[in-house]
């Protein structure tokens, strides 16, 4: 079946520091998928990526869909204490399901 | 807030128990779909739902079901409970259309722990 690899699996950054994420998939995509979850919480629709190549910012957060479609990357620039989570990448193929990375865990220490 | 209603927030049951988790997509949805998220196998898709059919199965065990209503509400009923069941259920819904880009929004989740 479908896998992505979601890198890395924690970071500890600064305040300030600029983050940089990726999911790489063993299969084409048709659409990429960026979500935040505190604890406890539901995932929270970040940026959603349709097209090959589309580059789509949301306000400190930017992301990418890559070219062959098996791969995506979400970055966060100035990163301030409220971006603490864990950030899942998910990609979506011929079916409706989505496959989700298993996450990547931010602490940003201020 | 993303739209997505889910109740209970927390459920505490014994093994050998049944539960149904209810789920309300974002007005105007149509599809709903289920996920488990534990934290030994992070999110997975369970189910999909779309205008009341069953469109796509995951990773959902026969002794879990699910539907969904006339109001476009679903419910995921859960049977014979195992320890190895509690994790948090969450439900997404999105407007699905035929061969588009679907992105669905989820809800706050249900925490289930079986005892």
């Amino acid at each position: 079946g479908q896998q992505l690899n979601q890198s890395p699996q924690s970071m500890f950054i600064q305040e300030g520091e600029d983050v940089s994420m990726n999911c790489t998939s063993s299969s084409i995509f048709n659409t990429w998928l960026w979500y935040k979850q505190d604890p406890g919480e539901g995932p929270v629709l970040l940026i959603a990526l349709y097209k090959a190549g589309e580059l789509t910012s949301n306000g400190r957060l930017t992301a990418q869909f890559g070219i062959t479609r098996k791969d995506s990357f979400l970055n966060i620039s100035a990163s301030i204490p409220s971006d603490v989570g864990i950030y899942f990448c998910a990609g979506q193929g011929g079916s409706e399901k989505l496959v989700f990375g298993k996450g990547t865990k931010l602490t940003v220490n201020p | 807030d993303s739209g997505v209603t889910q109740t209970p927030k927390h459920l505490i049951t014994a093994t050998g128990q049944r539960v149904t988790l209810r789920c309300s997509p974002r007005s105007g949805d149509l599809s709903v779909y289920w996920y488990q998220q534990s934290l030994d196998q992070g999110l997975q898709f369970l189910i999909h739902y779309y205008n009341g059919e069953e469109r796509a199965k995951g990773n959902i065990l026969e002794r879990f079901s699910a539907q969904q209503f006339p109001d476009l509400h679903s419910e995921l009923n859960l049977s014979s409970l195992e320890l190895g069941d509690s994790a948090l259920y969450f439900c997404a819904s999105s407007v699905w259309a035929s061969g588009g880009a679907d992105t669905q929004y989820f809800g706050p989740g249900t925490r289930l722990t079986v005892l």
